[in-house]
């Protein structure tokens, strides 16, 4: 069975500091994809990356880094500079490949508070 | 272009009535769909999944149904509603190995 996990149920920073969301999955899959979301307060799931299971680079988006590490079964994502506006529930996601099902796993979601 | 529409918005609902939501999707075809709930301050749980019309996996027993009665239309229903039932619900589908979420509907069942 997949799991994800998000052990910071929740995180406090000021503005412009760097913050790194942690998450580490389980899966007997060779083939998979990783995502993560973001949830604002208006409850839509805002799509911010995915990853395939074979693709180890990591990738910069503006103030926004993941870090896959397949050795430790993780998929950080770090946010540079901190604003207020990155206040919001971010979920970390797995999709199975291999089964016709398709669907996503998702962790339990860090919500993540930038104070002005 | 690809799009998905769920309505309504928000619901509030007694104890006991009939539930109905409704999902659709546009610009593609034979996606698999998905219904997904979110309890409050809680991570998403899948519910159920449809790999084409008429198909219908469910992932954990519950007091819900699902149906799949045209190729890109989703419908979460139940004949009597129960407290447990209160959350946010999403409908999403994928065509490959993208997923796209609907704008979600908010139950409150009193």
């Amino acid at each position: 069975a997949q799991k994800v996990t998000q052990a910071q149920t929740e995180i406090s920073v000021v503005e412009k500091e760097d913050v790194t969301l942690d998450c580490v999955y389980e899966t007997r899959d060779t083939t998979y994809y990783l995502f993560w979301y973001k949830q604002p307060p208006s409850g839509e799931l805002v799509f911010l990356i995915r990853r395939n299971s074979f693709d180890e680079q990591n990738e910069i988006s503006g103030r926004y880094s993941w870090n896959f590490q397949k050795s430790t079964s993780s998929f950080n994502f770090t946010i540079t500079a901190s604003q207020v506006v990155d206040s919001a529930v971010y979920f970390c996601a797995l999709s199975d490949v291999d089964t016709g099902r398709r669907a996503l796993t998702f962790g339990s979601g860090t919500r993540l508070q930038v104070q002005p | 272009s690809q799009t998905i529409h769920q309505w309504p918005a928000t619901l509030v609902q007694p104890v006991g009535s009939p539930l109905s939501l409704e999902c659709t999707v546009e610009g593609t075809s034979n996606p698999n769909l998905y219904w997904y709930r979110q309890a409050a301050g809680r991570g998403l749980q899948l519910l159920f999944y449809s790999v084409g019309i008429g198909q219908i996996s469910s992932e954990v027993p519950q007091n819900l149904s699902a149906s799949r009665p045209q190729d890109r239309q989703f419908i979460l229903s139940s004949k009597k509603l129960l407290l447990s039932d209160s959350g946010f619900y999403l409908c999403a589908w994928s065509p490959g190995q993208g997923y796209t979420f609907g704008s979600g509907t908010r139950l409150t069942v009193v």
